[in-house]
């Protein structure tokens, strides 16, 4: 079974503390995404990558950082956060030669920001 | 990417067949239909895809018109784990795989 994991399910934490949401996919893949999801808005883009080291913004980037040093590996930051960053936090993986273009998602981290 | 329009709810009796409805008007040539669903508590997960011809595979099938403006996903015999929310998507296929969701459809599955 592929499989796109998330380090967290559930997770608290306070104003202006710097936040590390780990993703790992086990299926080779070289591109990686970093969705948040919030009722009424569905999902948004933050930030994807397509190699090891390499990371393009997506459409709300603002108040996130990302590493990608291993290709198993995307590391979402939140350098400080804030209450408004409070949101359902998904992971997406996919083959570099898509045959169709299927996107795996892990299962996702609900972070809350107090 | 061509921008979609879904119902935002609807309903189906269980065993019946859910025909999701999707209009992409300003879809280009090179633009390809998607479509997700997203289980309560999931992350979403892929259904189906297609360009141009109707699409079959072990989860739904995908009709689209001959024109390309929309597309119709159809569960044949929906049951209560259909219960989602349904999203289409329009994209050129390229390997970079970025997707852009709209609000989707929630399909409610009804015994």
């Amino acid at each position: 079974d592929v499989k796109v994991t998330q380090s967290s399910r559930y997770l608290v934490k306070r104003t202006g503390e710097k936040v590390f949401l780990e993703c790992v996919q086990d299926m080779d893949h070289e591109n990686m995404f970093w969705y948040r999801q919030d009722p009424g808005l569905g999902l948004r883009l933050i930030y994807f990558s397509y190699d090891v080291k390499m990371k393009e913004k997506g459409d709300i980037p603002e108040g996130y950082s990302v590493s990608r040093e291993k290709k198993e590996r995307f590391s979402l930051i939140l350098e400080s956060a804030s209450t408004n960053q409070t949101s359902m936090y998904l992971c997406a993986s996919l083959s570099g030669t898509p045959k169709k273009n299927e996107q795996f998602f892990g299962p996702g981290t609900r972070l809350t920001v107090l | 990417d061509a921008k979609t329009t879904q119902p935002p709810s609807m309903d189906c009796a269980e065993g019946r067949a859910a025909n999701l409805p999707c209009n992409h008007s300003t879809i280009s040539g090179n633009e390809y239909v998607y479509w997700y669903r997203q289980i309560h508590s999931q992350g979403p997960q892929y259904i189906i895809h297609g360009l141009k011809n109707n699409e079959t595979n072990e989860m739904a099938s995908l009709i689209i018109t001959e024109d390309r403006k929309s597309s119709t996903l159809i569960l044949p015999h929906a049951t209560l784990r259909d219960t989602a929310v349904y999203y289409c998507i329009v994209r050129v296929s390229s390997n970079t795989g970025k997707l852009i969701f709209g609000q989707g459809t929630t399909l409610q599955v009804k015994p």
